[in-house]
């Protein structure tokens, strides 16, 4: 069965900072992972995708996550983090099940910026 | 053009009755999915459906939730003889074939 572990619950950082959120996933086939975040009162949004080719791959708002198979992780990065990004960051895995893709969550990781 | 709709926003209910929340998918997306957020449980999987039917109900809490899909469009989500414990955000998202999920906005559930 799928799951997902998104080891830090609240993370705290500093504006203009770097940011890393981790993510590791359990799926016995080639996963296809994801990113949404979840701002107060919202629904959510995604960030980005990996489905397969270049492991390295570019999302909305400067995010970027690297797949590495050898580690089963899927970390979500992002160079200079901005006020803005307050918010909670869901990873995903997903398995197509007859032409329909049932996500797992990992619990989320609340990002909180300090000025 | 527009997104994934659902109402109400917001429903208070009292223990025991029934009620229902809406999902509007993206015009054209075949796959659509229900998911419930809660302080407890975070994230889960309730039921998605195929076009008009659904392949996987494993995830829905108990018998007294129960979901449809009529047209291929609309769906329904149904909880029966609400209780405190079915308080939580749900979540509604639709997709085309083999391709990310596009979510509502949710509909915040409060038992009392």
């Amino acid at each position: 069965a799928q799951s997902v572990t998104q080891p830090d619950i609240h993370i705290t950082v500093s504006e203009g900072a770097s940011l890393e959120l981790r993510c590791n996933y359990s799926y016995g086939a080639t996963p296809y992972l994801f990113w949404y975040v979840q701002s107060p009162g919202q629904g959510l949004q995604l960030l980005l995708k990996y489905f397969s080719g270049d492991t390295l791959v570019q999302g909305i708002k400067g995010f970027e996550a690297e797949f590495k198979r050898s580690q089963s992780s899927f970390n979500l990065r992002k160079p200079s983090v901005h006020w803005s990004d307050a918010a909670e960051y869901f990873c995903a895995v997903g398995a197509l099940i007859q032409g329909a893709q049932k996500l797992v969550f990992g619990q989320g990781t609340r990002l909180t910026i300090n000025p | 053009g527009a997104g994934v709709s659902q109402s109400p926003s917001n429903k208070v209910t009292e223990k025991g009755k029934d009620v229902e929340l809406r999902c509007d998918p993206i015009s054209g997306h075949t796959a659509l999915y229900w998911y419930r957020q809660s302080l407890g449980q975070g994230l889960e999987f309730l039921i998605y459906f195929q076009g008009n039917s659904a392949p996987d109900k494993s995830g829905l809490p108990s018998d007294r939730f129960s979901a449809e899909r009529t047209g291929g469009s609309v769906s329904t989500l149904t909880i029966q003889r609400t209780q405190q414990e079915d308080s939580a955000v749900y979540l509604c998202a639709s997709s085309s074939v083999g391709v990310e999920q596009y979510f509502g906005p949710g509909t915040r559930l409060t038992v009392t």
